[in-house]
């Protein structure tokens, strides 16, 4: 199985800020990334697909960059409604894996 | 707009086995370039892949649980299920159906808590 690595598994930031998450892979999986995001309660919601392009209605302070075996998430200007857990997860193979998720909170 | 939701027990016994359901709607299932998938998850923990069937009936499974998991799909009622054998407490999670489109999960259920208890 690919190993995905998130880090970090948490963060605290201040309304606007830019907000970072890093995504590694065991092996190149090229550009076959995906970002979600779960709100508490929530199915988690497609943000970022093929590593850096942004779903339909996503904001677009939302973006993913990256290809091989290190990829970023990156919310350029932290918002409320942002709160939330972010996971990656690679579709190069199967089984399809997911990071352990990095959870953002308002300072 | 697809929607899908899943169906089934939300108590189940040790050692017998955990079936849902996943209705979709707005959508078919034979309709072809789609996975359906099942994914969980543990209280308070991240995301686990469980497995995926296409509308012909191909399934692959995550080798962790394939002793004990199949995946079917009816066409006809435009559902797919799961079914999890010889369940422990370790299987107690939230389990969501999906479907994937090359890749990314575009579509999700609200997931339904399976807990397994005596």
């Amino acid at each position: 199985d690919i190993q995905m690595t998130q880090s970090p598994s948490s963060l605290s930031a201040s309304v606007g800020d830019r907000v970072t998450i890093t995504c590694q892979a065991s092996q190149d999986i090229s550009n076959y990334l995906n970002w979600y995001q779960q709100k508490p309660g929530k199915a988690p919601k497609l943000l970022i697909y093929d590593a850096s392009n942004l779903e339909t209605g996503v904001p677009s302070r939302f973006s993913g960059s990256g290809s091989g075996t290190d990829f970023t998430f990156t919310i350029s200007s932290l918002q409320p409604e942002d709160i939330a857990t972010y996971y990656c997860q690679q579709y190069d193979n199967l089984p399809r894996t997911f990071g352990q998720g990095t959870k953002v909170e308002i300072k | 707009q697809v929607q899908l939701q899943e169906s089934g027990p939300g108590l189940v016994k040790p050692s017998q086995t955990l079936s849902l359901t996943c209705t979709v709607s707005g959508g078919s299932i034979s309709s072809g370039g789609y996975y359906w998938s099942w994914i969980r998850q543990h209280p308070g923990k991240g995301l686990e892949w469980i497995g995926y069937i296409y509308y012909s009936g191909s399934t692959y499974y995550n080798p962790s649980l394939k002793s004990r998991v199949t995946i079917s799909v009816d066409t006809s009622k435009n559902q797919f299920s799961l079914k999890l054998s010889s369940v422990t407490a370790a299987d107690t999670a939230v389990y969501y159906c999906a479907r994937e489109y090359g890749g990314p999960i575009d579509y999700w259920g609200q997931g339904t808590l399976v807990t397994v208890s005596s």
